[in-house]
């Protein structure tokens, strides 16, 4: 089956801190992955994906790999603001059909200045 | 901007009442879904539809139903509100050939 394991959280870090947020999945076939981040009081917004295996997401200073001899696709900043602070969500997409994207349960990151 | 409108973004209801959530596309995408967000659970997806009149049950469906007449339309109805429906929902599109989601702004649902 396809499912989404995600790191607990909440995480908080000092301004500038470096930041890892753990994904692991488990898919049938090859599945499209992204991170997706709620800012307070907002729906979710799509912060970066990648397609296929090796392949690396970026976007605002966020990178994740796409690694499937890992069954992963961790997301990192070199240096987190404070207008960071979100919950991020690592969801998978089996990309066939109507299938529901799977997520993670979400990991909340404060950063404090 | 993926074009999506969820009504009313704001909620409060009585356990026992009916309750229908809408949403509204405007870019004519044939996959919909709702959502419900719960702390400790992330999104769990309630309906999906993948056409005029074709739904189909996801996660979490007991007490729910769902309706599409017209591609731009999901309602979500909840039929006779409990407490443990209290949530936020979120309604989304798929973006077939990328398999990306497009949310909306969610609906708060408080069942008292």
């Amino acid at each position: 089956g396809n499912s989404v394991t995600q790191m607990e959280g909440p995480v908080t870090l000092s301004e500038e801190a470096f930041l890892t947020i753990n994904c692991t999945y488990t898919a049938t076939g090859y599945p499209s992955l992204f991170w997706y981040v709620q800012y307070p009081g907002e729906g979710l917004q799509l912060l970066l994906k990648a397609t296929k295996a090796d392949d690396k997401g970026s976007n605002k200073g966020f990178e994740a790999t796409y690694r499937k001899e890992t069954t992963s696709f961790h997301l990192e900043k070199g240096s987190v603001q404070v207008s960071d602070s979100a919950v991020y969500f690592c969801a998978l997409s089996p990309r066939d059909g109507a299938n529901n994207l799977f997520f993670g349960t979400g990991t909340r990151l404060t950063v404090i200045p | 901007d993926a074009g999506i409108t969820q009504s009313p973004r704001h909620k409060v209801t009585e356990t026992g009442t009916p309750v229908t959530l809408r949403c509204h596309q405007t870019e004519n995408h044939r996959y919909m879904y709702w959502y419900r967000q719960d702390p400790g659970h992330g999104l769990r997806l309630i309906h999906y539809s993948y056409g005029v009149k074709d739904t189909d049950k996801g996660e979490v469906s007991d007490g729910y139903s769902v309706s599409r007449s017209k591609t731009e339309d999901f309602l979500l109805t909840l039929e006779s509100a409990t407490s443990s429906q209290t949530s936020v929902y979120f309604c989304a599109i798929k973006e077939a050939s990328t398999g990306e989601l497009f949310f909306g702004e969610g609906s708060r649902l408080t069942v008292l």
